[in-house]
């Protein structure tokens, strides 16, 4: 079935480096996809997302690009902090208009940061 | 601005119970989806709720049920429980016609002994 999923299964790095963490999704149909960052006992906490009709966007600390032609999504952490250390899902959609319609998740990425 | 709630924290059952998670949507949240979560995986979707109706399921049996409220609160119903039951269940809440953003609760850790 088509489904979201990651390449790395954890992600260690240097406290002040540049992370990158990947996803390769698979359904054509989605055009919403939306980063969390989940602690550990904790819920997911909603980080950035991104339309299908967009290849970039930025917030605080993170960039999130979109490659429709290789169905391919990554989640860019500048600066990486301690704090930053979770597991990291992408999750996509397909917009029926409005909220409409299930988060479909990959199995996620820890992101391990070390001081 | 409250976020979306949920209660209880914890909950431990045994085989063949019953059991009722609660979530209280986001301040100006009018849609609420359930998710399960086993250790170590991403969340599986079990069905969403606008106007007090579901609107859509996942690949849940139906020992899954839910309600939604005229406040649009939310409730969860596990029938005659199994040991793979055991998982946390996360509360999401979206606002209908302005976004597809779902924004998650704490969520409830239920254990089946």
């Amino acid at each position: 079935g088509e489904s979201v999923g990651l390449h790395l299964p954890t992600l260690s790095v240097q406290e002040g480096d540049n992370s990158i963490i990947n996803c390769a999704y698979s359904n054509s149909a989605s055009d919403y996809f939306i980063w969390y960052k989940q602690e550990s006992g904790k819920g997911p906490q909603f980080i950035i997302d991104i339309r299908s009709n967009m290849d970039k966007r930025q917030g605080q600390r993170v960039t999130v690009l979109l490659n429709k032609t290789v169905k391919h999504l990554s989640l860019q952490i500048a600066a990486t902090q301690p704090g930053d250390s979770a597991v990291y899902f992408c999750a996509e959609k397909k917009n029926y208009g409005g909220s409409q319609g299930n988060l479909i998740f990959g199995k996620g990425t820890k992101l391990s940061v070390k001081p | 601005d409250a976020g979306v709630t949920q209660s209880p924290t914890h909950l431990i059952k045994t085989r063949g119970q019953q059991v009722t998670l609660r979530c209280s949507p986001k301040s100006g949240h009018d849609t609420v989806s359930w998710y399960q979560q086993a250790l170590g995986q991403g969340p599986q979707f079990i069905f969403q709720y606008y106007e007090e109706e579901e609107r859509q399921r996942g690949n849940f049996p139906d020992r899954f049920s839910g309600h939604q409220f005229p406040n649009y609160s939310s409730e969860l119903n596990v029938n005659a429980l199994l040991l793979g039951d055991s998982a946390l269940y996360l509360c999401a809440s979206s606002y209908e016609r302005y976004t597809d953003t779902q924004y998650f609760g704490p969520g409830t850790r239920l254990t089946v002994l």
